[in-house]
Parts: structure tokens; sequence; C-alpha cells
């Protein structure tokens, strides 16, 4: 269980255009999503929280005019980069974290662990 | 501010050791405590949680937490070169509009046959 998936996972633009990335938790109800960015052997940079049906919480130093995100549906919050530059080539992962006690059926997890997905490597040439 | 500490490495162990990693954080009124491990271009992977004082294991991973001097430690015995990867710190925190997970910088661990 707690699989979450990202599509695409590896994409080329060219600066100026906008790119649509997707998570989504295959097997259990997300609640709250989170966008991370990490840059080359650097940690992960959390970039926004969002919640189900609501707007999303952006992280201090993030553009949120930038980088939309939304989060229509349980199992789906997408990150669109608008307008990328070189510098926004980054990999981005995904994590989802999922309704009390779905997630307590053994393992590593407890019910407020975080699952992340295989992330999505951004080119902007 | 939160903060999560990681020594950066690389930690180099023999193959079959123990290897030992260590994080430190700031904020008192944490929780919830993580590690994950992450290979080179790849996204991270939760090994363990740990929630209580003392120690936890799964396997050959023990994970221990010490509330008091704000400290977590993961270890690995019997040592395996698949294991060499960068193992991260994470902690939970609660702030006004969510409760978030940060991460530390990472520690690159390179097990040597």
């Amino acid at each position: 269980g707690a699989v979450v998936s990202q599509h695409p996972s590896r994409v080329i633009c060219k600066s100026g255009t906008s790119v649509k990335i997707e998570c989504r938790s295959l097997d259990f109800q997300a609640t709250t999503m989170f966008w991370y960015r990490q840059f080359p052997k650097q940690s992960l940079m959390l970039m926004a929280t969002s919640n189900e049906g609501s707007k999303a919480t952006y992280e201090q130093g993030v553009e949120k005019d930038k980088f939309l995100i939304n989060h229509a549906s349980l199992t789906l919050s997408t990150l669109t980069v608008t307008s990328a530059h070189p510098e926004d080539s980054s990999f981005y992962i995904c994590s989802a974290r999922g309704r009390t006690g779905i997630l307590t059926s053994g393992g590593a997890g407890g019910t407020d662990t975080q699952y992340f997905g295989p992330g999505t490597r951004l080119t902007v040439l | 501010q939160k903060e999560v500490e990681q020594n950066s490495g690389p930690l180099s162990v023999p193959e079959g050791a123990i290897a030992s990693l260590n994080c430190t954080y700031s904020d008192r009124g944490s929780q919830s405590f993580f590690w994950y491990r992450q290979y080179s271009g790849k996204s991270p992977e939760l090994i363990m949680s740990i929630y209580s004082n003392g120690d936890k294991e799964d396997g050959r991973f023990t994970a221990q937490l010490n509330k008091a001097s704000q400290y977590v430690s993961l270890l690995i015995r019997d040592s395996q070169p698949s294991d060499s990867a960068t193992y991260l710190c994470a902690v939970k925190w609660d702030d006004s509009s969510a409760s978030k997970i940060i991460f530390g910088s990472g520690t690159r661990l390179s097990i040597r046959p």
C-alpha cells in the first residue's frame, strides 16, 4: 500500500513555456500533499503544502504565481511551473499523507507518514 | 527557524560493520521522526519512523530517539553495499496552518566491500 505516482518522470521544455506535473495517490486518499524541489547534491526543500479543496500554503520564498498548485481531489495534485526558466531545472518530488488510520497496517510508517512519488526531473533549455 | 542537522559525510563503513547515522533537531516540541533513504536520482524511501524515546528495531535497522537531547539516530547492522545511499533525517512539526515534515541535508553513506 501507500503508492504515490508522478507523471511525467522526465520533461524537457523551452524557456518561457509551462509544465504541469501530476501527483497521484494510487491506493489511499491523500488529504494533504506536499511538493518538494531538490537541486543536485542538496536536500529536499519544501515548496508548498496543499490540502484537498483548499488553496495551497507556500513556503517563504516560493512564488505562488509561478508554481501553481491544484489539489482538486483526494488522489490528485498538480504542480504547474509557469514561464519556466533554466534556473527552474530541478528534481520535483511530491509526497502524500493519508487519512488517519489508512496507513497503520504495519511497515515502516505511522498515520502521519509521508510517502513520496518517484519524482519528475525538469530540464528547461 | 525549525532546523534538522545532519553530518553530510561521506561516511565510509566496511561491509558487515555497523553504520551509525546521527541527527539533531531544534524544535523541542517535535513528536514524529523519520529516516528516509535516497539513492542517486531517485526519490526518498521511508525506512523507519519513531515516536517514543528509546530504540525501535526493524530488521537490520535500529532507530534511536532521545527527546531530551533532541537527537535521533539510525544504526544499520551488517552493512551491505546496497546500503550505500544518502540517508535523510526528517522531523515533523506543527505550525498554525498545517503540520509539515522538514528534512535534514542528508548523510551520504558508502559501504566498501
